[in-house]
């Protein structure tokens, strides 16, 4: 079955800073790279996703960068916020199957 | 439109005992997954469905974990008997289910067992 894995498990950032977080993912057919936030307490929700006929996709401080070869792809969020500290996931897509990384859990220091 | 929903919020029972949880997903949504989720960890996917066909059930502990989607639309998970170490959040989440489609997720079911 696939394999996500995700890097760090947590991040501090100062407020303004750039946070990177990436994943790897063992299964060449995943075709689906969604990134889920959530927030203490509630429900994961989507933030961006990246197909995989697409090399970047950005929406406003937030893009994400897919690697088909190395089998990887990052959550680039620049300009930090406050509000933007909450625990994020990768998942990969196989066949509809969605799997999860183990989460980092971003702070963004004021 | 509606969200998915899931009830109930929290359940707090003793192991051994049986407990179930239940979910109703957007509608028009093909596809339906249960998910458990540990403190402090990522979703564990226990079981997915395709309409009221299982596409994927590898991580459900089938000796106490069991699931049923009824005419393709809500479904139920069901743990008897429960043991410690299922204290977790048990979400659910469904989407069109024709591939590459965002995952919409319930408020989650949080269990505890003492």
């Amino acid at each position: 079955g696939e394999n996500v894995e995700q890097h760090p498990s947590t991040l501090s950032v100062q407020e303004g800073d750039s946070a990177v977080i990436k994943c790897t993912y063992s299964d060449s057919a995943s075709n689906y790279f969604p990134w889920y936030k959530q927030e203490l307490g509630k429900r994961p929700q989507l933030i961006i996703d990246i197909r995989s006929n697409v090399g970047e996709k950005k929406d406003q401080r937030i893009a994400v960068t897919l690697n088909k070869t190395a089998k990887h792809f990052s959550l680039h969020i620049t300009e930090t916020q406050p509000e933007d500290s909450a625990v994020y996931f990768c998942a990969a897509s196989t066949d509809y199957k969605l799997s999860f990384g183990a989460g980092t859990t971003v702070t963004v220091r004021a | 439109e509606a969200g998915v929903a899931q009830s109930p919020r929290y359940k707090i029972i003793e192991k051994r005992q049986s407990v179930a949880f239940w979910c109703n997903p957007i509608s028009g949504h093909a596809t339906l997954y249960w998910y458990q989720q540990i403190l402090g960890q990522g979703p564990k996917l226990l079981i997915q469905f395709q309409n009221n066909g299982v596409v994927d059930d590898s991580q459900l502990p089938k000796d106490r974990f069991s699931a049923e989607r009824l005419k393709g639309v809500d479904s139920t998970l069901k743990i008897q008997p429960a043991k410690l170490e299922d204290s977790a959040v048990y979400l659910c989440a469904s989407s069109l289910g024709d591939g590459g489609t965002e995952a919409f997720f319930g408020q989650g079911t949080r269990l505890t067992v003492v």
